[in-house]
């Protein structure tokens, strides 16, 4: 499979919105709502934030909010800190028991 | 509390093979899927394949077939991730991480992560 698309990076002010998004195709994103985010900081493993397109694990911030349409999924941040600097990856279920990662956004906070 | 931790860092010269263990501690192994991810660095996060500790089956994407197995002991709760053939562009931080949720697709938590140094 091709790697889901990202925007390679992304910025915003303190107290900002942001929204990254996550492309697929009709073999991944756009036919499972098996969608998850993970942030990661530098040096540091993934930690999951967002999971089946739009739920929130307990203790992940509610500022972090997830979406999905047709084969793009939307990860939205809000009331931007500066601890929010960090990498984040989509990643979706692709049948079959497999699954692709998007190439990752990074995000800068001005 | 839910924990993975993995082995130390390895490095390997070309055409060798690496094993890389992954511990689960604080629920039963057998309960779900670990799947492994790699990170070259400066770079995303690949999927590589999944296991079940409980039977034993597990999937590889394909760009691995043929040179990835995975292998568990549940007296220790621990999965293996073995990568064969080794060439330079395997170099790269190895992740285990639990599979919970629909189909095991969520990731969580993960490892700290192995780096593998493939070098002559």
């Amino acid at each position: 499979q091709s790697a889901l698309t990202q925007p390679a990076s992304v910025s915003g002010s303190p107290g900002q919105s942001i929204t990254i998004s996550c492309t697929g195709t009709t073999s991944d994103v756009g036919t499972y709502n098996l969608v998850s985010w993970y942030q990661q900081h530098p040096g540091r493993a993934p930690k999951l934030i967002i999971y089946e397109a739009s739920k929130r694990p307990s203790g992940v911030s509610y500022r972090f909010s997830g979406s999905k349409s047709a084969n793009t999924a939307s990860l939205t941040i809000s009331g931007l800190q500066a601890d929010d600097e960090a990498d984040y990856f989509c990643c979706s279920f692709a049948g079959s028991r497999t699954w692709v990662f998007g190439g990752g956004t990074k995000l800068t906070v001005l | 509390q839910v924990q993975l931790v993995q082995s130390g860092a390895e490095v390997k010269k070309p055409g060798a093979s690496v094993r890389v263990s992954c511990k689960a501690s604080g629920y039963s192994v057998t309960t779900y899927d670990i799947h492994w991810v790699r990170q070259a660095a400066g770079q995303g996060l690949e999927w590589m394949g999944w296991m079940n500790p409980d039977g034993g089956d597990s999937g590889y994407a394909q760009k691995f077939q043929g040179r990835l197995i995975m292998t568990r002991d549940i007296s220790t709760s621990t999965v293996y991730m073995e990568l064969s053939s080794l060439r330079s562009e395997d170099t790269a931080v190895y992740y285990c991480a639990r599979g919970i949720g629909v189909y095991n697709s969520d990731f969580d938590p993960w490892g700290q992560g192995t780096l593998v140094t493939v070098s002559s």
